[in-house]
Order: structure tokens, then sequence, then C-alpha cells
């Protein structure tokens, strides 16, 4: 496996404000990928995070909405813009680590919006 | 229908006995299968891929039936650290590492 690092773990943000999620991880990764898990609920691709080029949504999640970036092979950013409380949720990345076949998640961020 | 089914329990099992899951996934060209687990408030951790002759890790066995569209898990001699939600996740074709997930099974052992 692999060692995935999320920041933050958590945070309580106001309505119409941003927050960046980073997800690092220490080995060399083929996919990454975010999710999102709302409360009760199991867990929803919101985006394949592509390096080096525009990230590709899930039907339901846009751009402008849930920015991605990653810009190397172990590190992504994912954006949740312009917050409202639907939006309260946890957050994770995963990775698909170089010559295996199975997903591994990060730890998450747990995001509340008031 | 749901992409993949599970029974959402809650299943209360006592320590030591035997209990079992089933999911079923309605995409055909699914290739990849995956039993992971996810305890409260944790990300989900991955328990076994589930392969096509059926397979086994310790008290953990997993089979798949294709032509049902089907896939089992079964917890042998179970312990209190197994009480957790256990997630049915399949791929979404060939070469498509793109996963869906069930929405789990609620495990509690009860001592």
């Amino acid at each position: 496996s692999a060692v995935i690092s999320q920041k933050p773990s958590r945070d309580i943000c106001q309505r119409g404000t941003s927050l960046t999620i980073q997800c690092q991880v220490d080995s060399q990764v083929t996919m990454m990928f975010w999710y999102r898990q709302q409360p009760g609920q199991s867990l929803t691709l919101i985006a394949t995070a592509n390096q080096g080029s525009e990230a590709t949504y899930e039907s339901g999640f846009v751009i402008d909405k849930f920015p991605i970036s990653r810009p190397n092979l172990t590190f992504s950013t994912l954006t949740v813009s312009n917050m409202s409380p639907e939006d309260s949720s946890i957050y994770l990345c995963s990775v698909v680590i170089l010559g295996m076949n199975e997903q591994y998640f990060g730890p998450g961020t747990r995001l509340t919006v008031t | 229908r749901k992409e993949v089914e599970q029974d959402p329990g809650p299943f209360n099992v006592p320590e030591g006995a035997t209990v079992a899951f089933n999911c079923t996934y309605s995409n055909s060209a699914s290739q990849s299968f995956f039993w992971y687990r996810q305890d409260c408030r944790k990300e989900p951790k991955l328990l076994m891929s589930v392969y096509s002759s059926g397979n086994e890790d310790g008290r953990f066995t997993a089979q798949l039936n294709r032509a049902s569209q089907y896939i089992s898990l079964l917890i042998r001699d179970s312990k209190l650290s197994d009480s957790a939600t256990y997630l049915c996740v399949v791929n979404r074709g060939f070469g498509n590492e793109k996963l869906t997930f069930g929405t789990g099974t609620r495990l509690t052992i009860i001592p």
C-alpha cells in the first residue's frame, strides 16, 4: 500500500467561502481520484485528477464548483468553491499505485459548512 | 436498479459466529471486484479483492458469480474487531479503474 495524507483533516467554514484540500502520497501512483461521502451515505466519485491537464468530472460535478489540480504524480488538490451547507461532507482522495489494481484512500477531510 | 446493491443491515452477530454478506451488481462489463471495510468516521480500507475462482484470506472468504452478477463475503469465527461497515465495490468495465460503491452493510459483533 502507500501512505496517503490529506490536509486539513477537518474544517468548519462559512457559506460562500472556498476550501482547498490537499492530497499527498508517498509512492508512485497511476491514478488519483476525489470522492465525496455525505452523512450516512456511501462514496460518490467526483472526478479523476489528471496529471498536468484538466480533471475528468462525473455527472453532477463541474469544474467551477470543484476545481482540481494535479501538478505531479503524487500530489493533488480539490477546492470546494462558494460553499453551502449542502457541501458538508467528507472528501476523500484515492490512488491506484503503480503496478497494482486496487485503490487506497486517504484519511479524508471532514467539512462542515455553516 | 442500483448499480451495486447490498443489504444495509444492521447485522448483529454474536462473537465467534459465522456471517455472510451478499451483493449484486448491474454492470455486466465489470471486471474488478472488491470488499472494503469502513470503521466509523474513518476512510474505507481494502479488505480483499474478489477473484473469479473465489479466494480466502484467513477468516474471510470471497466468492464471485459472474452469471448471476453476485458477490459474497463470509466471515468465520467473528471477532469484536470485525464490527464495521462492509462496502461492496465494482469497477465500471474492462480496464476502467473508476469504482462504484455499494451503500454498505453494517455489522456489529456482540460479546
